[in-house]
């Protein structure tokens, strides 16, 4: 089955102690990105990758890193978490570009920060 | 840089109604228009999307009109049941034929309640 999957769905750590958001699609798909959603926020995205070891900086990337060593994966590292990053993350993959093709969503990462 | 708005933030409709949910955007360059349906704890998926050469689609009870004079684009949902409560988010883009690093932009959602 094709699909974009992410771990864990749940999360909830302290202020400061490094966490990794995995996401892996099996579509060999070109694109990938991570998105943060808040209540009233919309989608924002976070970081954004168009192939191996290829990744830029979206609207929110402060607080975050990424890496895309292999084109199937693609994690999200936050290496000092704050409760401002308490937030439904997901992570996003499309055949190639930025919305030129329908983008596949994980089922979401419910982060908690205290 | 692209705008996108939604309004209103919230709709409510009854079942069987019609629901119209409007996106105005800034950037004439848009071309490609998506529109992603999340239900509540479920991911955002897309429903339905148009280009900028094509006025309207459909696609069996909902359908997107553009008018890229105006800079909006609306999904129109007909005989509205209760599974189509959800977030819709619209989002626009370059990217058609601009090429893959030009950015999609979401608008910030609306909640569509169908009362039964």
């Amino acid at each position: 089955e094709a699909q974009v999957t992410q771990n864990p769905r749940y999360l909830i750590t302290v202020t400061g102690k490094k966490l990794t958001v995995t996401c892996s699609q099996n579509m060999n798909h070109e694109y990938m990105s991570w998105y943060r959603q808040d209540p009233g926020l919309g989608l924002r995205q976070i970081y954004y990758s168009m192939n191996v070891e290829v990744t830029d900086k979206g609207d929110v990337p402060e607080g975050y890193k990424v890496s895309r060593k292999e084109k199937r994966n693609f994690p999200l590292i936050l290496e000092s978490p704050s409760p401002n990053q308490t937030s439904l993350y997901f992570c996003a993959s499309s055949l190639m570009g930025q919305g030129s093709s329908p983008l596949h969503f994980g089922n979401g990462t419910r982060l908690t920060v205290t | 840089g692209e705008n996108v708005e939604q309004h209103p933030s919230t709709l409510s409709v009854q079942e069987g109604d019609s629901a119209v949910i409007k996106c105005t955007y800034s950037d004439s360059a848009s071309n490609y228009f998506p529109w992603y349906k999340q239900e509540l704890g479920k991911r955002p998926q897309l429903i339905i999307d148009i280009r900028s050469n094509v006025g309207e689609k459909k696609d069996q009870r909902i359908a997107v009109t553009l008018n890229k004079t105006a800079k909006h684009f609306s999904l129109h949902i007909t005989e509205t049941q209760p599974e189509d409560s959800a977030v819709y988010f619209c989002a626009a883009t370059d990217a058609l034929y601009t090429g893959a690093n030009s950015k999609l932009t979401f608008g910030k959602g609306i909640t569509l309640s169908v009362r039964p």
